[in-house]
């Protein structure tokens, strides 16, 4: 069974970092594009950006570049979505998903990382 | 960036009755980069269709999406209890990927 199992939730202050994960199974990891989307509270999803796993390349929405870093380690099978100072604006939850082979839509996500930031 | 105009925000039915959402962009699309999601509370967002009419494993048959250019549909025949959620229409056709703000289907 294709899975992503994303990180627990997290509590963080203004300006601390973070780094979550979403780990993959059941199928190979460096065949399929990973994206990052979030949804704050009572919103619609917005994406984020995407990585392939097999050789890291990254490509970012401009409004997500520069706040946020996207990677891959294929040797655990995991893709992370990492801030170096979060903001209370940064609450929201993040989900990853797996972009298709055949098509572009997201076919299998995980259940999502809820991220608070408080002072 | 392309805009998806989802409508309407809300569909009030019953159980039985037929669903029409439309989901409008800004510029014309592909239409095989036109997906449609289901988000449930608490969950996360569930494929259902890609190419705009491409029905994801698992989907039952009552749901249905067409279109083409700038204007798709996503159509539910017959609402089931479990069908009633937001659905999310979304682009990959030009970066940024973009999604509608979503239609809430309420039971009436």
């Amino acid at each position: 069974e294709v899975q992503l199992v994303q990180s627990g939730a997290e509590v963080k202050k203004p300006g601390e970092s973070l780094k979550i994960s979403c780990k993959a199974s059941g199928y190979k990891f460096t065949t399929h594009w990973i994206a990052w989307v979030r949804q704050m509270p009572g919103k619609g999803p917005e994406y984020m950006g995407i990585i392939h796993p097999s050789d890291s390349d990254t490509k970012y929405n401009p409004s997500f570049q520069g706040q946020v870093a996207i990677s891959a380690d294929k040797s655990v099978n995991t893709a992370y979505l990492q801030w170096s100072s979060l903001s209370a604006s940064d609450t929201a939850t993040y989900y990853c998903a797996r972009r298709g082979a055949e098509h572009q839509a997201f076919d299998t996500w995980g259940q999502g990382t809820l991220v608070t930031v408080s002072s | 960036e392309i805009v998806l105009t989802q409508s309407p925000d809300t569909l009030s039915l019953s159980p039985g009755e037929r669903a029409t959402l439309s989901c409008r962009a800004s510029q014309r699309i592909s239409s095989i980069y036109l997906a449609w999601y289901q988000q449930k509370p608490g969950q996360a967002p569930r494929l259902l269709f890609y190419g705009a009419s491409s029905r994801a494993p698992g989907i039952p048959d009552r749901f249905s999406g067409s279109g083409s250019g700038t204007d798709f549909t996503l159509t539910i025949s017959r609402l089931e209890p479990e069908d009633f959620a937001v659905y999310y229409c979304k682009q990959s056709d030009i970066s940024p990927r973009t999604f509608g703000q979503g239609t809430k289907v309420e039971m009436k």
